[in-house]
């Protein structure tokens, strides 16, 4: 167990919605990323955010946007949802957001999204 | 051209066989490199850190070749409980890891 935990565990929505996913962090971890992984494809880097402000993105566009609250936890939401949306999101925090520690990441056991 | 290529199998094997995986990466700045192992639709956990003088960990032997941008990943004695797919990671030091596909390995007893 990684200590952290994701929210909800499999999720159904339909094409233009928007979703919500959320993560605890394992405690005193103060940087949280956010991947998501297609079916058949490593994980994808969405964003991270260290101290409750966005610290890095990758090649989303902006209805992929996120939240970091005091107490470290996250939210990842997505707006106008398509149907390549459907995939796997992991959530994974760690102490610190430089590259030295990202071997420290430690995943959620993430939310599987299905739009259809 | 991906950022970190491999092969994605499946390999199939039987129990105590040897298997081994490559994964090459074209960002030559990269600065650290992981095996991760991640079992059907759940979450990547770290298998090990490949260092460019080589890394053993029980069975599993990880090696670096900075030259020709390439990591490997050797299992020995496969045991059925290693069916699962292996992730080559790469940091770049750009505050995320680099995936590749992962290769599938299965083991047949």
């Amino acid at each position: 167990e990684t200590g952290v935990t994701q929210s909800p565990t499999h999720l159904i929505k339909t094409r233009g919605q928007q979703v919500t996913l959320r993560c605890s962090s394992q405690s005193g971890h103060n940087t949280v990323s956010w991947y998501q992984q297609a079916l058949g494809q490593g994980p994808q880097f969405i964003f991270q955010y260290y101290r409750e402000e966005e610290n890095g993105r990758g090649n989303f566009p902006p209805r992929f946007s996120g939240l970091q609250f005091p107490n470290y936890s996250s939210e990842l939401n997505v707006n106008a949802l398509e149907l390549d949306d459907s995939a796997l999101y992991l959530c994974a925090s760690s102490l610190d957001p430089s590259g030295g520690t990202n071997e420290k990441l430690f995943f959620g056991s993430g939310t599987q999204l299905s739009v259809l | 051209r991906k950022e970190v290529e491999q092969d994605p199998g499946p390999f199939n094997v039987p129990e105590g066989a040897t298997v081994a995986f490559n994964c090459t990466y074209s960002n030559s700045a990269s600065q650290s490199f992981f095996w991760y192992r991640q079992d059907c639709r759940k979450e990547p956990k770290l298998l090990m850190s490949v260092y460019s003088s080589g890394n053993e960990d029980g069975r599993f032997t990880a090696q670096l070749n900075r030259a020709s941008q390439y990591i490997s990943l050797l299992i020995r004695d496969s045991k059925l409980s290693d069916s699962a797919t292996y992730l080559c990671v790469v940091d770049t030091g750009r505050r995320a890891l680099t995936f590749g596909s992962g290769t599938r390995l299965q083991v047949q007893p």
